[in-house]
């Protein structure tokens, strides 16, 4: 299966900022998708990230909210914006293999304060 | 969506048990996945199990598509297990996550 390596993974910031989290992914992937747990819950999908296009946002997430960058195949970063206390949360990022289903970053966990 | 329910949501063991965790989703799916979650967040592939039995070790995990649920067994359970066990299921492009079954395992 595909190794992804996210970063940072871990972060406090404050309210106001924005903290862009990187994947690195060790093979070329034709979709990355980012995730949100928020505390105690289980995995939301944020977006689905295409190389060369514009990210897909799901029902609730905005662009200007979370932009996405997709230069190429094997990369792909998440920016959270603005951030507020509510932004707290795991943030990971996921590609689908054929043969293997999905694997997972090992996550960034921000608190902002 | 897909609707994609786990129980028990919470369980307790003594080290050494056994458990049986379940899954249940309300339509035909493409795929199913087990992921532990261990306390720092990481989430690791347990299983990928669209139908049948597959083992690894002391985990095993069973899934009939055709009932629409699937088990995940931990046997001589130890600390090491605990956190947090999920199930997600992929339909087409979409990966729907269950809710979670938290697991401690107590020395």
């Amino acid at each position: 299966s595909a190794v992804i390596s996210q970063k940072p993974s871990r972060d406090i910031c404050q309210r106001g900022t924005s903290l862009t989290i990187q994947c690195q992914v060790d093979s070329q992937v034709t979709m990355m998708f980012w995730y949100r747990q928020q505390p105690g819950q289980s995995l939301t999908l944020i977006a689905t990230a295409n190389q060369g296009s514009e990210a897909t946002y799901e029902s609730g997430f905005v662009i200007d909210k979370f932009p996405i960058s997709r230069p190429n195949l094997t990369f792909s970063t998440l920016t959270v914006s603005n951030m507020s206390p509510e932004d707290s949360s795991i943030y990971l990022c996921s590609v689908r293999g054929m043969d293997y289903g999905y694997t997972f970053g090992s996550g960034t966990r921000l608190t902002v304060v | 969506g897909i609707q994609v329910e786990q129980s028990p949501p919470d369980l307790i063991l003594q080290e050494g048990a056994n458990s049986t965790l379940r899954c249940n989703f309300s339509d035909s799916v493409n795929n199913l996945q087990w992921f532990h979650q261990n306390p720092w967040g990481q989430l690791i592939n347990l299983f990928y199990i669209p139908s049948g039995t597959k083992q690894n070790g002391r985990l095993s995990a069973t899934t009939v598509a055709t009932e629409r649920y699937s088990l995940l067994y931990i046997s001589s359970s130890q600390t090491t297990d605990s956190g947090v066990y999920f199930c997600a299921i992929s339909r087409g492009n979409q990966f729907y996550f269950g809710t979670g079954t938290s697991l401690t395992v107590i020395p």
